[in-house]
């Protein structure tokens, strides 16, 4: 069956290190990959967008890489600050609709 | 850019009532809108896809005739839970889609409670 998957666990990690949360998905082959941030209590927040042909992508303190043979994305947050700690979710497209990871929290202690 | 409001943010309802929740795109027309539900710790789960000026599409296992979607406008979508019960009790968000954009712009959600 198909079906995406994240860090099922909460992931805890000393503000200024980098946080790497992955995403691996299995019988699909998305034209690209999206990651967003939740709060709780909001809506997703769109954050970065990688296509099958890119291998990397940034944006400002955020990275994020698409390995389509490994079917896998990894997103980083470099120089962690307490405001990153939240829910980040992958979804990737597939037939116009988005599928979603559970999403990984993370916390960044001060 | 790229701002959808959802209103209202919170409701309280009691069971049997209906519910509208209204999804706008303030800064762009949006031709393609998304209805989700997330149930606490779960992921987000597709209810239907509105496409202006015609039906909208319901994922299975979604009750078209229970949650009512009307998508009148380029900047407005509506949905309405109908006969509401406590199983209805959700965060529910709507999305949409910039034309030539490959990105959904989310709501800040609304949290119905059925009681």
């Amino acid at each position: 069956s198909q079906k995406i998957e994240q860090n099922s666990e909460a992931l805890n990690i000393q503000e200024g290190k980098t946080a790497t949360l992955t995403c691996n998905y299995t019988n699909y082959s998305p034209a690209y990959l999206q990651w967003y941030r939740q709060d709780p209590g909001r809506g997703p927040v769109f954050l970065l967008l990688i296509r099958e042909n890119e291998k990397e992508k940034r944006k400002e303190r955020l990275k994020v890489t698409f390995d389509t043979t490994l079917k896998q994305s990894l997103f980083h947050i470099t120089a962690s600050q307490p405001a990153d700690s939240a829910t980040y979710l992958c979804a990737l497209v597939w037939n116009r609709k988005l599928i979603w990871g559970l999403g990984t929290s993370l916390a960044v202690n001060p | 850019g790229a701002v959808v409001s959802q209103h209202p943010s919170r409701v309280i309802c009691k069971s049997g009532t209906s519910v509208k929740i209204e999804c706008r795109s303030l800064d762009f027309q949006a031709t393609t809108m998304f209805w989700y539900r997330q149930f606490p710790k779960q992921s987000l789960m597709l209810m239907a896809t509105s496409n202006e000026g015609s039906k909208a599409t319901y994922e299975q296992g979604v009750e078209k005739d229970k949650f009512l979607i009307n998508h009148a406008s380029l900047t407005l979508s509506t949905l309405t839970v109908t006969s509401a019960h406590p199983e209805d009790s959700s965060f529910y968000i709507c999305s949409a889609s910039d034309p030539g954009a490959d990105t959904q712009y989310f709501g800040p959600g609304t949290r119905l409670t059925v009681l």
